[in-house]
């Protein structure tokens, strides 16, 4: 199977929580990011967690990570339509010196 | 600070014909990444450069695809020839190698090439 894998979309209303999911097979990893990209546009970071931690929180955005299931979440309060996007999951495995392993995206819409 | 810079940001091109992409990274990022972006994919990693060595090329296709960054800073990617599955979104990015930062990848905005 693919190394990361996500949903391929997801709908939300403006002003709700937008909660975007991925699984991931390498225990090894060590590094876990989420990418946020705009039509014609590169890849945005917006977050990022070491493997050694279950919780990170910056501003709208709170990232979970369940090491035993190998799961991942970014979850986005208050989503505004301008956060409509392809959000893209990635893995950085131990050993790869930062090489990085994206899942196919998760589009989000937001719709007013 | 600016960006990754990236260059032409559309090509469009017949089969068989060379092209070539360039990338000028952010100021005193010594590592510097090239992706391909097939539609509807994530970003796969065609080579990495630590300054201007190539540490891992293992994705590259070499016998059409060639890269170089001589100076250690900006850095071209070339196909030659092209062919019709080539078409995808080419993405450079770079990361510094400092504690704690080095994990950060800051990506440019791609060339978009087509291959007709």
């Amino acid at each position: 199977g693919e190394d990361v894998e996500q949903s391929l979309f997801l709908s939300v209303r403006e002003g709700d929580s937008s909660v975007i999911n991925c699984t991931y097979t390498d225990s090894s990893s060590t590094y876990l990011y989420w990418y946020k990209q705009e039509p014609g546009a590169g890849l945005q970071l917006l977050t990022y967690i070491f493997s050694n931690m279950d919780m990170k929180q910056d501003q709208r955005l709170t990232v979970l990570l369940n090491k035993k299931d190998k799961h991942l979440s970014l979850r986005i309060a208050d989503t505004q339509t301008g956060d409509s996007a392809i959000y893209f999951c990635a893995e950085s495995k131990r050993g790869s010196q930062g090489n990085l392993i994206f899942g196919k995206g998760t589009k989000l819409s937001v719709k007013p | 600070e600016a960006g990754v810079v990236q260059s032409p940001r559309y090509k469009i091109i017949e089969k068989k014909q060379p092209v070539a992409f360039w990338c000028n990274p952010i100021s005193g990022h010594n590592t510097l990444y090239w992706y391909r972006q097939n539609l509807g994919q994530g970003p796969e990693l065609l080579i990495r450069y630590e300054n201007e060595e190539a540490v891992d090329d293992s994705q590259l296709p070499k016998d059409r695809f060639s890269a170089e960054r001589l100076k250690g800073v900006d850095s071209t990617l070339k196909i030659q020839p092209a062919e019709l599955g080539d078409s995808a979104v080419y993405l450079c990015a770079s990361s510094a190698r400092s504690s704690g930062s080095q994990y950060e990848q800051y990506f440019g905005p791609g060339t978009r090439l087509t291959v007709t």
